[in-house]
């Protein structure tokens, strides 16, 4: 089961570019990685998913080295909306773990 | 659509009384749900994986007598905290995974959660 890490915390400004990176040394050949945003008190919400490479969608950029064994997710341009706890998951279509990681807790700062 | 919905989504009850959380998914069929726990400050705890019409798996130090879950349709997983007591105060939470479609893999779509307090 990959196991995963990221930074605790992380401090930015509004307007600036955010990037958050997860290591994954174990992750397995079929696995993905899917990161999640988490606001106090609500559940956690679907940010973006990747194999391999970089993928980009309205929200968020995931960059993905060859060797597929770290992650980045790029928040371009963050507000103070986007304070809250971003998780990375690592597993695959037929595995059933959904454990998450200690998360990163951002705080975007006026 | 994707939406997944908890009631209640907040409870207090006294110790010793068994609570029943209800997970549905409103729009699509889940072929597998799991169950968290959140304390404040700190991250999900996965306390069970749910497999509709089969017994649920429990991580372990989860006791499975005291946290049922029942995976009876694939719109709807119950988990009932039996007996429950102040240090069953938590966050619950839980999410399901689209039985087929869906724009990626293994993507969950979590319900809004349910806060428990008993006193």
């Amino acid at each position: 089961l990959a196991k995963t890490t990221q930074p605790i915390s992380m401090d930015s400004y509004e307007g600036q570019e955010v990037n958050i990176t997860c290591s994954h040394n174990n992750i397995a050949t079929n696995d993905y990685i899917t990161w999640y945003q988490q606001f106090p008190s609500q559940g956690p919400r679907f940010i973006i998913q990747g194999y391999k490479t970089k993928v980009t969608n309205e929200v968020a950029s995931l960059f993905i080295p060859a060797d597929r064994k770290s992650s980045t997710l790029s928040l371009p341009r963050v507000s103070l909306s986007d304070t809250a706890v971003y998780y990375c998951l690592v597993g695959g279509a037929n595995n059933n773990d959904m454990r998450f990681g200690a998360g990163t807790r951002l705080t975007v700062k006026p | 659509g994707a939406v997944v919905s908890q009631h209640p989504s907040w409870v207090i009850c006294k110790s010793g009384t068994s609570v029943k959380i209800e997970c549905r998914s409103l729009d699509f069929q889940a072929t597998t749900m799991f169950w968290y726990r959140q304390f404040p400050k700190q991250s999900l705890m996965l306390m069970a994986t749910s497999n509709e019409g089969s017994k649920a798996t429990y991580e372990q130090g989860v006791e499975k007598d005291k946290f049922l879950i029942n995976h009876a349709s694939l719109t709807l997983s119950t988990l009932t905290v039996t007996s429950a007591h102040p240090e069953d105060s938590s966050f619950y939470i839980c999410s399901a995974r689209r039985a087929s479609g869906g724009r990626s893999y293994n993507e969950q779509f979590f319900g809004p959660g349910t806060r428990l307090t008993v006193l």
